[in-house]
């Protein structure tokens, strides 16, 4: 099976940079995605890791290491609307393009 | 934005009623899912759809079902509602590219479903 962890709640400053980490076990998989939900909205997509390292989107990276089964999100020069729930997500190896979401890091940018 | 819509976007039932809710979306593309999310549980996956009348369970399935007759529309449709389904219900969309590639998923707004 698959299983991701992420920190429940995490808190900021507006300017500072802020890193969310996902842990995951599984079997396999294709790579790990990062998606943004504002409170009463939809998940949008960020990013998205298939290799090991670092990829970088303007103010957001996202980091993926498979041998330490482990990613991160990192958010810099964070603003207030950066607030939002942050998830990690991985795609199998079979072929039915399901995936498998984190429970989710909420992230508050305090002023 | 990606053409995603789901009706209704509120709904409130009550226990033992059937309710259907629909996604539509202008995009064509080949997969669509619906997720509940539930606070401290994320998305969790309940039906995907790999083509038209071609579907398959994820991983909460008990006590839903679906239907895709046309590309364009996924229906997901809880037979005899209980107060254990009241959730937020999210249909995404995503269109297969190469193995190993992003195959982003794109969300539809939402139904927040209340069974009394």
């Amino acid at each position: 099976g698959q299983s991701l962890e992420q920190p429940s709640e995490v808190t900021a400053v507006e300017g500072a940079i802020v890193q969310i980490n996902c842990t995951y076990q599984t079997s396999g998989f294709y790579g790990l995605s990062w998606y943004q939900q504002h409170d009463g909205g939809a998940p949008t997509f960020l990013s998205y890791n298939a290799l090991d390292g670092l990829e970088e989107t303007g103010r957001f990276s996202s980091f993926l290491s498979r041998s330490d089964s482990y990613g991160y999100l990192l958010l810099q020069e964070l603003q207030m609307k950066d607030s939002a729930s942050y998830f990690c997500a991985v795609k199998g190896l079979d072929s039915s393009y399901k995936l498998i979401f984190g429970s989710g890091t909420r992230l508050l940018v305090r002023p | 934005d990606a053409g995603i819509t789901q009706s209704p976007r509120h709904k409130v039932t009550e226990t033992g009623t059937p309710v259907t809710l629909r996604c539509h979306q202008t995009e064509n593309h080949r997969y669509m899912y619906w997720y509940r999310q539930d606070p401290g549980h994320g998305l969790r996956l309940i039906h995907y759809s790999y083509g038209v009348k071609d579907t398959d369970k994820g991983e909460v399935s008990d006590g839903y079902s679906v239907s895709r007759s046309k590309t364009e529309d996924f229906l997901l449709t809880l037979e005899s509602a209980t107060s254990s389904q009241t959730s937020v219900y999210f249909c995404a969309i995503s269109e297969p590219g190469l193995a190993g590639g992003t195959d982003t998923q794109y969300f539809g707004p939402g139904t927040r479903l209340t069974v009394l």
